[in-house]
């Protein structure tokens, strides 16, 4: 079955850089465009970033552009979120999600992982 | 402030029928397709409906999904107690080159 399992979250001070992890299974990684969307606590969902199936397309929210960068291995099945210049309001929990349909770049998310909590404080 | 605009909250008793409201512009309701998610507390949300008006294998025929020009609507027929969760709508947004979500409405089943 899908799963998909982030990891790399924790509490980092403001300035400072994190890495998250999504580790992909029960279907083929490489075929799907992938997104990271965030929800702070106690608010709604925010996107934040999605790479396509090959790595050759991103996109981010105004929010983390020039900060985030999303990245993949497709030969570890794994997807990734460069987090640089943390700041406050990018506390959340961050969640990976799949795209529904093979190669497709914007459609719906029908899969997702359970989310990685990101606590930036100094 | 959310691109989409949904109402924050909505209730309805059990076995009524509530619909939500997902308002945008021609930049995204107005140019793509809709999804919703429902999300209970401490959990991932998951796909309800998707393409405007399409459900998902094992989501219940009492959700239904519809869209007219920039606004889109999800409405739950016989309402249930487990139906007490928050909804969001999203879309492609064709001017920011990302993908908008609403604010969210919380759904309380009285």
């Amino acid at each position: 079955q899908v799963q998909l399992v982030e990891s790399g979250g924790g509490v980092v001070q403001p300035g400072r850089s994190l890495r998250l992890s999504c580790a992909a299974s029960g279907f083929g990684f490489r075929n799907y465009a992938m997104h990271w969307v965030r929800q702070a606590p106690g608010k709604g969902l925010e996107w934040v970033a999605v790479i396509s199936y090959d790595g050759a397309n991103e996109y981010y929210a105004d929010s983390v552009k020039g900060r985030f960068s999303i990245f993949r291995d497709n030969s570890k099945d794994t997807l990734y979120l460069q987090m640089n210049s943390l700041r406050d309001e990018d506390t959340a929990v961050y969640f990976c999600a799949r795209t529904k349909t093979i190669e497709a770049l914007i459609d719906c998310f029908d899969f997702w992982g359970q989310g990685s909590l990101v606590t930036v404080s100094s | 402030q959310s691109v989409l605009t949904q109402p924050p909250s909505a209730s309805g008793a059990p076995g009524q029928r509530v619909t939500m409201s997902c308002s945008g512009t021609t930049s995204n309701i107005g140019s793509n397709t809709v999804n919703w998610y429902q999300q209970f507390p401490g959990t991932a949300p998951k796909l309800l409906i998707y393409s405007d008006n399409q459900r998902p294998s094992g989501v219940p025929d009492r959700f239904s999904g519809s869209k007219s020009g920039t606004s889109a609507s999800l409405a739950i027929s016989g309402l249930q107690s487990e139906d007490d969760a928050n909804y969001y709508c999203a879309a492609w947004d064709d001017s920011l080159n990302a993908v908008v979500f609403g604010g969210g409405t919380k759904l309380t089943v009285l």
